[in-house]
């Protein structure tokens, strides 16, 4: 258990439709990284948030946005869905952004979201 | 834009053989990252890899830095069964900021 937590575990929807998906972040990490994940693929990474702030941004749509609470919890929000977004969306948290070298990511389980 | 690529894509051995599997770019990382993800769940970090050159140990796996920490290498001994997984690399750069992670090596060990 990594201490990183993702709600919900499955998702299905269809096409057009609106989802979000959750993240809780290990206790005192700062800094929460989104993924997606698609079949027999790697990581993309979409977006990074820190203490509340964007700190980066990848492959990410513009149907697709983020942010992070206070409480250090996250949100990933997926709008107007297609076919193609079905994949698995990890969310990963990490202790500091300027940590060096030695910063890690600590990986959530992940959600699987399936647009019929 | 930082890019990993990692070979070979996919293999298949039998338990008990030895493999090595690679992650190359053209840009110098801060450091280097081995995960290992199972079907359905997060990836677990295995090691990270610092000093360009430097060899570290888990078990029966050994990783290694490149010289000019640009690649890494990651070898398995006498692999079973529980090795099977997708291996990841990632590539940390921008003062430990940001992950670039290559596409991965998915491994199957046989009994």
């Amino acid at each position: 258990d990594s201490g990183v937590t993702q709600t919900p575990k499955h998702l299905i929807t269809a096409t057009g439709q609106r989802v979000t998906l959750r993240c809780s972040p290990r206790s005192g990490d700062l800094s929460v990284y989104w993924y997606q994940q698609s079949l027999d693929q790697g990581l993309q990474f979409l977006i990074q948030y820190y203490n509340g702030e964007e700190r980066a941004k990848g492959n990410i749509l513009e149907r697709f946005s983020a942010q992070q609470f206070p409480d250090l919890h996250s949100e990933l929000n997926l709008s107007s869905l297609e076919l193609g977004d079905s994949a698995l969306y990890f969310c990963a948290s990490s202790p500091r952004t300027s940590g060096g070298a030695y910063n890690e990511q600590f990986f959530g389980p992940g959600t699987r979201l399936t647009v019929l | 834009t930082q890019l990993l690529e990692q070979s070979p894509q996919f293999l298949s051995i039998q338990e008990g053989e030895n493999l090595t599997v690679y992650c190359n770019s053209s840009s110098v990382f801060s450091s280097l990252q081995w995960y290992r993800q199972e079907p359905g769940e997060g990836p677990v970090l295995l090691v990270t890899v610092v000093t360009g050159g430097e060899v570290k140990k888990l078990k029966r796996l050994t990783f290694q830095f490149g010289d000019a920490r640009k690649d890494s290498s990651l070898h398995i001994t006498a692999a079973q069964p529980g090795d099977t997984g997708l291996y990841l690399c990632a590539g940390v750069y921008n003062y430990g900021q940001n992950f670039v992670f290559g596409p991965g090596t998915r491994l199957s060990v046989l009994p």
